[in-house]
């Protein structure tokens, strides 16, 4: 079955730029018919969705972040990346990814990693 | 953005019983919606989609309803495992937005 899993820093310093990378195994990302997801969790609040970049390229990003935000994926390597510049500590959160089905009727986030810890200090 | 406002934010309740989350959309969205549980220290597993699917694997003693604006999902009779947080989602359009989530504890 399709497993997703994050990688990339924890530890980050105010004004850099957050990379991460989701690995998607057990399925394929080149078939089509999802978009791949990020989705964030400040310590103990609620979840924030990032945005998403779909099989045809197209990406959508949350306008609070639209700015600092970009989203790839290289389907050769079953991956995807989020990228979020100039960070500050209102960054720091735990980081997911997830997988979206297009059909409405299938639903929203079917399949998310276990998430990634991020840190942003001086 | 279409705010999903859930309540309650947080309940007590006892193995066996029956309890109700509800969800309100800011705006219509059809049936654009979902439910997940959300345990700490790991990532939420969705429960019901397009408002009253149940996901593969889910005990049936969870179910959801709804369409439009009011959404509900309830547990018929609680088991241990069911502590948890629960959040709504839309996906009628971007960008999805959650809701705030109801904790569950235990009475």
């Amino acid at each position: 079955q399709v497993q997703l899993q994050e990688s990339g820093p924890g530890l980050l310093k105010p004004s850099q730029t957050l990379s991460l990378t989701c690995t998607v195994s057990g399925g394929s990302m080149s078939s089509g018919g999802y978009s791949w997801n990020w989705i964030r969790q400040h310590p103990g609040r609620g979840l924030e969705w990032i945005g998403n970049i779909h099989h045809s390229g197209s990406t959508y990003y949350n306008p609070s972040l639209k700015s600092r935000v970009t989203i790839s994926v290289d389907t050769s390597k079953k991956q995807f990346s989020l990228s979020l510049s100039a960070v500050t500590a209102a960054d720091t959160a735990i980081y997911f990814c997830a997988r979206e089905p297009e059909m409405p009727a299938a639903g929203a986030f079917d399949i998310w990693g276990q998430g990634t810890r991020v840190t942003v200090s001086s | 953005d279409i705010q999903m406002t859930q309540s309650p934010s947080s309940l007590s309740a006892s193995v066996g019983d029956r309890v109700t989350i509800t969800c309100r959309a800011s705006q219509g969205i059809r049936n654009d919606l979902g439910w997940y549980q959300q345990k700490p220290g790991k990532a939420p597993k969705r429960l019901i989609y397009a408002a009253s699917g149940l996901q593969s694997g889910v005990p049936s003693r969870f179910s959801g309803s709804g369409s439009g604006t009011e959404f509900t999902l309830t547990i018929s009779s609680l088991q241990p495992e069911d502590f948890a947080t629960y959040y709504c989602l839309q996906y009628y359009s971007y960008p999805r937005t959650f809701g705030q989530g109801t904790k569950l504890e235990i009475k």
